[in-house]
């Protein structure tokens, strides 16, 4: 079966300590991307990555990592630096040929 | 700086009717745009797109339209269906997507029966 990959779906964390969230895909996408949604906000770019042991910052990178050690992975990792970290994150992958990214069912982190 | 801007946070449309969904941009080099659906606590779907070298896309009960003059694009949705009500997102991109997708706030669209 086909897809995208997140877990876990619900993740609860204490403050600064840091969290991975993975993302798993197996449609044989090159490219990677993480996205975050806070609530009445449309999606921020994180990080991405066109091929394996490449990545990128997006427009909101600092407090986040990543690392593209495979290309079915794209582990985000939330570290303590990150300010606000409670969110919805999202990620996507696309062909790299192409525009139309394609999304996973997200994970919800909560920092208490 | 809000490149992508969907200025109606909500719209509500009664079921068989037109729902039209708008979305403006500043960035000039944008050359492509994606609709996205999404419900909550889940990822978006992608709906439809268009490319600047054309001005309309339709896809079944989808339509979107571009207005490259104006950085305006619109989805029409018709006839609407208890279904279609989710918070639709724009997105936008130039140079093959390569550094992401820039997304409006979204509008949430209701549908009534």
């Amino acid at each position: 079966d086909g897809g995208i990959t997140q877990s876990p779906k619900y993740l609860f964390r204490k403050e600064g300590q840091n969290v991975t969230l993975s993302c798993e895909q197996n449609l044989n996408h090159d490219a990677m991307y993480w996205y975050r949604q806070d609530p009445g906000q449309g999606l921020r770019l994180i990080y991405y990555s066109q091929i394996v042991n490449d990545f990128q910052k997006g427009d909101i990178a600092e407090g986040y990592s990543v690392s593209r050690e495979k290309k079915e992975s794209f582990p985000l990792t939330v570290t303590s630096a990150q300010k606000n970290p409670t969110a919805f994150y999202l990620c996507a992958t696309d062909r790299g040929s192409t525009d139309t990214q394609y999304f996973g069912p997200g994970t919800r982190l909560t920092v208490l | 700086d809000q490149q992508v801007k969907q200025n109606s946070p909500s719209l509500s449309v009664q079921e068989g009717r037109i729902s039209i969904l708008n979305c403006d941009y500043t960035n000039s080099m944008f050359d492509y745009f994606l609709w996205y659906k999404k419900y909550p606590a889940e990822g978006p779907t992608f709906l439809i797109s268009i490319s600047s070298i054309k001005d309309k896309n339709e896809d079944g009960r989808f339509t979107v339209f571009l207005n490259k003059s104006a950085k305006h694009l619109s989805l029409h949705i018709v006839p609407s269906q208890p279904g279609d009500s989710a918070v639709y997102f724009c997105a936008a991109t130039s140079g093959g997507g390569a550094d992401g997708l820039t997304f409006g706030k979204g509008t949430h669209l209701i549908i009534q029966p």
